[in-house]
Parts: C-alpha cells; sequence; structure tokens
C-alpha cells in the first residue's frame, strides 16, 4: 500500500525555523517528484514546492510565497522527503502536506494525512 | 500565476440529483502539441487530505465511481456528480499543473439539501 507519513509539526515562533519530513513507503520513493503543499485553517490548497527525482536531476522549484526561506530535499535511501522552513512568520500558520507526484506531471495520486505548522509568540 | 476561478462558492443537493461545479483557468490550460488538458480534480473531506479524482480533465482516477465526470477543454471545466450520495460532501478543487506554480481553485463545498 502506498502511503505518505508527514511529521515534524509544531509551535514554533515567528523568525524560528522547523524541519517536516515525509516519510514514505509501498513504492519506490527515488522513482518519484515528490511535492509539498500546504492549507491555512479553513482556507484552500496552496502549494509550496516540489523535488524532482534523481533521474530528472533532483531539482527543486518553490512558489513565490517560500522561496528563498524554505528548502525542499530528499533521501531516498530513507524514502524521507524533508521541507526546512526558515524565518517563519504568522503566515505560515498551516497543515502542510506533503503527496507523490503520480506520473511526474504534477497531479497527486498519494496525500499524507498532514502535520500542523502554528508560529505564533 | 495562471489563477483558477470555481463557481459556486458552496451547494446544498439533494440525495440522488446532480451536483455541477464549474472550474475557469485565467488562461488556456490545453497543450496543444498533445491535445491535453493539465487540470486535476481533488476532492477533500472533513479533517482528511486531498483525493485525487480526475487528472487530464477527464481521465478517472482508479476506485472513483463513475458517478462522477470531469469534463472542458482550454480555460473551462465541470465536474458533475450525477446521483449525489452522502459520502460526496466535501469540498471540491480544481488544479492546473499546465505551469508552476501549481495552483488550485478557491473550492466548492457540497452538503445535501
Amino acid at each position: 500500500e502506498v502511503q505518505v507519513v508527514e511529521s515534524g509539526g509544531g509551535l514554533v515562533q515567528p523568525g524560528r525555523s522547523l524541519r517536516l519530513s515525509c516519510t514514505a513507503s509501498g513504492f519506490t520513493f527515488g522513482d518519484y517528484a515528490m511535492s509539498w503543499f500546504r492549507q491555512a485553517p479553513g482556507k484552500g490548497l496552496e502549494w509550496v514546492g516540489r523535488i524532482r527525482s534523481k533521474a530528472y536531476g533532483g531539482t527543486t522549484g518553490y512558489a513565490a510565497s517560500v522561496k528563498g526561506r524554505f528548502t525542499i530535499s530528499r533521501d531516498d535511501s530513507e524514502s524521507i522527503a524533508y521541507l526546512q522552513m526558515n524565518s517563519l512568520t504568522t503566515e505560515d500558520t498551516a497543515v502542510y502536506y506533503c503527496a507523490r507526484d503520480q506520473a511526474g506531471w504534477y497531479y497527486f495520486d498519494s496525500w499524507g494525512q498532514g502535520t500542523l505548522v502554528t508560529v505564533s509568540s | 500565476d495562471i489563477v483558477m476561478t470555481q463557481s459556486p462558492d458552496s451547494l446544498a443537493v439533494s440525495l440522488g440529483e446532480r451536483a455541477t461545479i464549474n472550474c475557469t483557468s485565467s488562461q488556456s490550460v490545453l497543450y496543444t502539441s498533445n491535445n491535453r488538458n493539465y487540470l486535476a480534480w481533488y476532492q477533500q473531506k472533513p479533517g482528511q487530505p486531498p483525493k485525487l479524482l480526475f487528472y487530464w480533465a477527464s481521465t478517472r482516477e482508479s476506485g472513483v465511481p463513475d458517478r462522477f465526470s470531469g469534463s472542458g477543454s482550454g480555460t473551462d471545466f465541470t465536474l458533475t456528480i450525477s446521483s449525489l450520495q452522502a459520502e460526496d460532501v466535501a469540498v471540491y478543487y480544481c488544479q492546473q499543473y499546465y505551469s508552476t506554480p501549481l495552483t488550485f481553485g478557491g473550492g466548492t463545498k457540497v452538503e445535501i439539501k
């Protein structure tokens, strides 16, 4: 069974950093691009960024709202994708999801349950 | 960025009746070289992550009931539930993947009348 599980969320003060993890199972993680999304309380979905598979250079791309502050990386040996978040602001408060890119086309067939990040003093 | 606009914001439909959700993109998401529309639909139930329903605008994901259908091309798309069931209560989102940043519509909340 394909599964992705996010972890690492919690309460953090503005200006601080946090690293989220996305642990995958049930598929060959290294063959897939992965993306991160977020959903502020009561709001819609926002794409945060993605990392391609190593076969496609492992390149990353980000939304303008997080570019320069957030970094996505991956450890294929452990089947984990990471989201490093720096210089957090209250506007980053959201549930963060990771999702598998089904076929490299940027639509997503497997999502984790999400992890809540609350940025507050 | 491509702006995705959904309508209505919410709708209440009787059990067994049809529900129709519209999604409009600010520019065409049809890639003419392969004649594919880079548009997906998701269902999100309360407290759950999104679930993929359709990709390429009308290709049903495995396991999605056939009362759901996706249609449209270019800038105008529709998600139809032909006979609403209680388990279809959810928020539905369209998403374009024609270009990054990937963008979503604001969502349409479907409830039982």
